[in-house]
């Protein structure tokens, strides 16, 4: 099955820095990138997501960028917040209408 | 409109032990999904179903059986509980564009 690699597992920042998360896959067929965001005892929320339509999108702090010809996409904070803090999921589609999950990182935002 | 909701929220049982855990959505969503997730680690796919009538086997299927009982419920069996089997389990639901919005979460022990 697909296999996606997510780097670095932890990431610790100081407030207003920015953060970076990559993950790295092997299918060439994936065409949907989402990332999610896990907080402590919760479940996952997804807080954006790419298409291979298209190589970036924003969202006010946060953006991906996507590069299938390299296959990897990247989740970029900027302005890093205390509320930042949790555990942040990179994932592909299969292509069977279900999504394979990085591992995860863990990105804590020293005040 | 509650989206994804699961019962029960904690569960322990004993090896040997059966229980279903119950899934629904009210998102009007095709696809439901079942991840267990370990300690530290990602999510990996049990069962999904991609509409209804159908399921399919994910990532970690064995020890588990799965029923899509109609559009809005999906729910997972343990027939036999296992030690192994202790996780958080989070049913999750696909919208058209692949999109997954998840559940609360299942927090199952297995003495």
């Amino acid at each position: 099955g697909e296999n996606v690699e997510q780097h670095p597992s932890t990431l610790s920042v100081q407030e207003g820095d920015s953060a970076v998360i990559k993950c790295t896959y092997s299918d060439s067929a994936s065409n949907y990138f989402p990332w999610y965001k896990q907080e402590l005892g919760k479940r996952p929320q997804l807080i954006i997501d790419i298409r291979s339509n298209v190589g970036e999108k924003k969202d006010q702090r946060i953006a991906v960028t996507l590069n299938k010809t390299a296959k990897h996409f990247s989740l970029h904070i900027t302005e890093t917040q205390p509320e930042d803090s949790a555990v942040y999921f990179c994932a592909l589609d299969t292509g069977r209408r279900a999504l394979t999950f990085g591992s995860g990182t863990r990105l804590q935002v020293q005040p | 409109n509650a989206g994804v909701t699961q019962t029960p929220k904690f569960q322990v049982l004993k090896t040997g032990q059966s229980m279903t855990l119950q899934c629904a959505q009210d998102m009007n969503h095709n696809s439901m999904y079942w991840y267990r997730q370990d300690p530290g680690m990602g999510l990996r796919l049990i069962y999904y179903s991609a509409s209804e009538g159908t399921t399919d086997k994910g990532e970690v299927p064995n020890g588990y059986n799965v029923s899509r009982l109609n559009k809005r419920e999906f729910s997972l069996r343990l027939e036999s509980a296992a030690p192994s089997q202790t996780s958080v389990y989070f049913c999750a639901s696909g919208g058209a564009f692949y999109e997954q919005f998840f559940g609360p979460g299942t927090r199952l022990t297995v003495l």
